[in-house]
């Protein structure tokens, strides 16, 4: 079992849809989560940051963390075009020096 | 935002050759950054932590006399890909990572695409 699941998609919804994206994982150190999009040939860009479980919201976006399920959601509202990119959950298991372990990344395609 | 420059952002470069990518934090000073690397449809795979002033980090697998590191400086840190080969060919993404209020969150840059013929 991979340490970090996350379905590749593509995942396509009309303009406006409201998008649900998800992973899961193994390793119940995790307490640091994440999410980045990352265009098509681009580096990735942090969207949300999360401590624990709970939830947190930025505008259109939401993400939500549970814990004791080990998996994390990232709602996006009235999706855009211009949200079509690959989203990335990632994870760490301490906020000082720590690496990330990423999911695969789930493609995302918002038709006009 | 923070913001983090990666160059070059595309090269082509014969087997053999050994190619230098630069990842600069422009905005902060970073004393750890991290080398990545990424497939087609696959995500970043951590290669290296790279600390400033000291010697990297690599994750096992990682090559580290093929994939030089140096972190010599704040705000730059250097990947060498020596003698590449063409199975070398992928995107390197580097980050930076920036203390803010309380936490340590890495800021990414645009990546660099390495096709060696």
């Amino acid at each position: 079992q991979k340490e970090v699941e996350q379905d590749p998609g593509p995942l396509s919804v009309p303009e406006g849809a409201i998008v649900s994206l998800n992973c899961t994982y193994s390793n119940s150190a995790f307490q640091y989560f994440m999410w980045y999009r990352q265009y098509s040939r681009k580096g990735p860009e942090l969207l949300m940051y999360t401590y624990s479980s709970g939830n947190k919201e930025d505008g259109r976006f939401t993400a939500q963390v549970d814990k004791s399920s080990k998996y994390i959601s990232l709602f996006i509202r009235d999706s855009q075009p211009s949200d079509s990119a690959t989203y990335l959950c990632a994870m760490s298991e301490e906020s000082g020096y720590s690496t990330l372990t990423f999911g695969k990344g789930t493609m995302l395609l918002v038709s006009p | 935002g923070a913001v983090v420059s990666q160059h070059p952002s595309w090269v082509i470069c014969k087997s053999g050759t050994s190619v230098k990518i630069e990842c600069r934090s422009l905005d902060f000073q970073a004393t750890t950054m991290f080398w990545y690397r990424q497939f087609p449809k696959q995500s970043l795979m951590l290669m290296a932590t790279s600390n400033e002033g000291s010697k990297a980090t690599y994750e096992q697998g990682v090559e580290k006399d093929k994939f030089l590191i140096n972190h010599a400086s704040l705000t730059l840190s250097t990947l060498t890909v020596t003698s590449a080969h063409p199975e070398d060919s992928s995107f390197y993404i580097c980050s930076a990572q920036r203390g803010l209020a309380g936490r340590n969150i890495q800021y990414f840059g645009a990546g660099t695409r390495l096709s060696v013929l």
